[in-house]
């Protein structure tokens, strides 16, 4: 079976772009979360989708966003970008149930 | 106060040691312990899940859980230099997907 898939690998933005991260879960997974990880901060829950609903969401300001399709695959969105939010994002899936969850390889965001 | 507290290390153990990592939490909520193993510029990969107080022994890997304590472990037998990677721990709460993650700590096997 194949995993979780995340794209693009790598991103490079400016300051004050935006940016859209994709995310494609195992087959059969409906639950699908967004982490960002940092040297600082380490990871930390940004938001949880479930059946296209948003079912949780973290302590991260109103400029993340996301979004879940039909087919269970994610988009997570970053507006007005600041130099604090390079980072590598990290989404994981699960069958919905339990907390038992497997993650991407993730998309490391430079912010110049 | 972290909910969940785990000594980053880095730690550094001869090829063939048994290897003991290990987490706290404070919040008696969390009900399912996972760990996760993180090889640089790579994303985690789960290693371990369990739901209950007590011992799952997983090949080389034994987890063991203590509700009371509020306190986690992962022992790795017979460690190998391929094991040299970052090993997160990581909780939930009944019902809930949102994983919260300890700093993880930094192992190093030394051949």
């Amino acid at each position: 079976k194949a995993g979780v898939t995340q794209t693009p690998r790598y991103l490079i933005k400016t300051r004050g772009q935006q940016v859209t991260l994709s995310c494609s879960p195992i087959s059969g997974h409906r639950s699908v979360s967004w982490y960002q990880q940092t040297p600082g901060q380490g990871l930390q829950f940004l938001f949880e989708y479930f059946s296209e609903t948003q079912r949780n969401k973290g302590n991260f300001p109103g400029r993340f966003s996301g979004r879940q399709f039909s087919n269970s695959r994610s988009e997570m969105n970053v507006s007005t970008l600041e130099l604090g939010d390079s980072a590598l994002y990290l989404c994981a899936s699960s069958p919905g149930t339990l907390g038992e969850q497997y993650f991407g390889p993730g998309t490391r965001l430079t912010v110049t | 106060q972290k909910e969940v507290e785990q000594d980053p290390g880095p730690l550094s153990v001869p090829e063939g040691a048994i290897v003991s990592l290990n987490c706290t939490y404070s919040n008696s909520a969390f009900q399912y312990f996972m760990w996760y193993r993180q090889y640089s510029r790579k994303g985690p990969e789960l290693l371990m899940y369990t739901y209950s107080s007590g011992n799952k022994e997983d090949g080389r890997f034994t987890a063991q859980v203590d509700k009371s304590s509020k306190y986690i472990s992962l022992f790795i037998r017979d460690s190998q230099p391929s094991d040299s990677a970052t090993y997160l721990c990581a909780m939930s709460n009944f019902g809930n997907e949102k994983l919260t993650f300890g700093t993880g700590t930094r192992l190093t096997i030394i051949p």
